[in-house]
């Protein structure tokens, strides 16, 4: 299995710019999750989604918008970059349990976004 | 304000001596308790997830400690070796909100020769 793909790994934007960064993930796991990390800071979760079909809003979800339309993917939209969405990006998947009862999130390896 | 504080922001140690980390927390009702191994460049991967029922909980060189009467946990390494160079992150799940993770700033570790 690869686990949790993310590309690109790397993406400067202009201002005002638009993207889509992608996830996808072969372990069938019904929850899916996109965090972002700022420097000395802890992963803010910006988006999830339980199922094909649901999302919902996390801690920081202004600026970004998600689609779920199969089990694997789960993208992530960028409609109008601005500075303050510098960051890295992290896209991460669960079991609703595993188990021992306590779900595990696998992360994939980031995409690290520059917008200036 | 942040629910899960770590210390300290970082550290270095040389290769085969033994470090402990700190994280303490403020989530409430509280579900479990993990910490996640992050190298630079890299997404974390999991170490340890413990409830509030277990004390201890080991995986090879790595032991957490867990005491949720005060909300602290600790991650000992035992005689580091240079790949144990990377940010370990405290994450703290809250009883109902499953799937929904307070994530530590994490503590920077940098194990020299």
């Amino acid at each position: 299995n690869a686990g949790v793909t993310q590309t690109p790994k790397f993406r400067i934007l202009k201002i005002g710019q638009s993207m889509t960064l992608q996830c996808t993930q072969d372990m069938n796991h019904n929850y899916m999750y996109w965090y972002r990390q700022d420097p000395g800071m802890g992963l803010k979760l910006i988006y999830y989604s339980v199922g094909a079909g649901i999302t919902d809003k996390g801690e920081v979800p202004n600026g970004y918008n998600v689609s779920r339309s199969t089990t694997e993917d789960f993208p992530l939209r960028l409609e109008l970059a601005a500075p303050s969405q510098t960051s890295v990006y992290f896209c991460a998947s669960s079991y609703l349990f595993d188990r021992s009862g306590q779900e595990t999130q696998y992360f994939g390896p980031g995409t690290r976004l520059l917008v200036l | 304000k942040n629910q899960v504080e770590q210390s300290p922001q970082s550290l270095i140690i040389l290769e085969g001596k033994n470090c402990t980390l700190q994280c303490n927390y403020t989530v409430s009702p509280f579900s479990n308790l993990r910490w996640y191994k992050q190298d630079t460049g890299r997404g974390p991967v999991s170490l340890t997830i413990m409830t509030f029922s277990e004390n201890t909980k080991s995986n090879g060189r790595y032991t957490a400690t867990l005491d949720a009467d005060t909300k602290q946990s600790s991650l000992h390494i035992t005689a580091s070796q240079l790949s144990d160079s990377a940010s370990y992150i405290c994450v703290v799940s809250h009883l109902d909100s499953w799937g929904k993770l307070q994530f530590g700033a994490g503590t920077q570790v940098v194990v020299t020769p």
